[in-house]
């Protein structure tokens, strides 16, 4: 069966610690994937995604990820974190572009002064 | 563009009452779609139409649940009778891009509704 998982459900982290959220997921057939974060009372805004290419992609205030086929996943990490990194991030994935988004649970990162 | 915009932002209603959320996509997309977000389950697809049309509806948890697009720029979803469980942030989304890859860099989200039923 097809799936997203995101393992962690809260991380919280000191200020400019590095972070990293984990998602994995489940599929037999090719993957898109993305990053999405949601600040409080917003909206989902896409952090970065990854189609092809380099596996390792660059998104919006300085997080990135790698996509890693052999251990079917797709951390999400930032080498220092603000405070106003405090939110959800959702990893996505679209099963072979022709399935719409599933998405995890979602992570609540947490930066601590 | 304004973004997709929903109403009401919050919602709080008894149990059995109608409910009716609205969504009014981005001018010229012509996909939407409805999601609900719960602790439990995460961010769920419930419906999503192409061209005011509803493709899938296979998220939408029971025949309570009712979605509708009249036209290009508004949608709603409705729940009568509703109840205490389905108490969740309802986001509605809407994307010019056809192919579901592209989906994911060409979503854009309301705000949500934040449902309450007490």
């Amino acid at each position: 069966a097809q799936s997203v998982t995101q393992l962690d459900s809260q991380v919280p982290v000191f200020e400019e610690a590095p972070v990293e959220l984990r998602c994995n997921y489940s599929s037999s057939v090719s993957v898109y994937l993305f990053w999405y974060v949601q600040y409080p009372n917003q909206g989902l805004q896409l952090l970065l995604k990854y189609l092809s290419g380099s596996t390792l992609v660059k998104g919006i205030n300085g997080f990135e990820a790698e996509f890693n086929k052999s251990q079917t996943s797709f951390h999400l990490r930032k080498p220092s974190v603000h405070i106003s990194d405090t939110a959800e991030y959702f990893c996505a994935v679209s099963f072979s572009g022709n399935t719409p988004l599933v998405f995890g649970k979602g992570t609540r990162l947490s930066v601590i002064a | 563009d304004a973004g997709v915009i929903q109403s009401p932002r919050h919602e709080v209603t008894e149990m059995g009452q109608e409910v009716t959320l609205r969504c009014k996509p981005i001018s010229g997309h012509d996909y939407l779609f409805w999601y609900r977000q719960t602790m439990m389950r995460g961010l769920e697809l419930l419906i999503y139409f192409n061209n005011n049309v509803p493709i899938d509806d296979s998220g939408m948890p029971e025949d309570r649940f009712s979605a509708k697009m009249p036209n290009a720029s508004f949608s709603t979803l409705k729940i009568q009778p509703s109840e205490p469980r389905d108490s969740a942030v309802y986001f509605c989304a809407s994307s010019l891009e056809e192919r579901w890859q592209g989906q994911g860099e060409k979503l854009f989200f309301g705000s949500g509704t934040q449902l309450s039923v007490l």
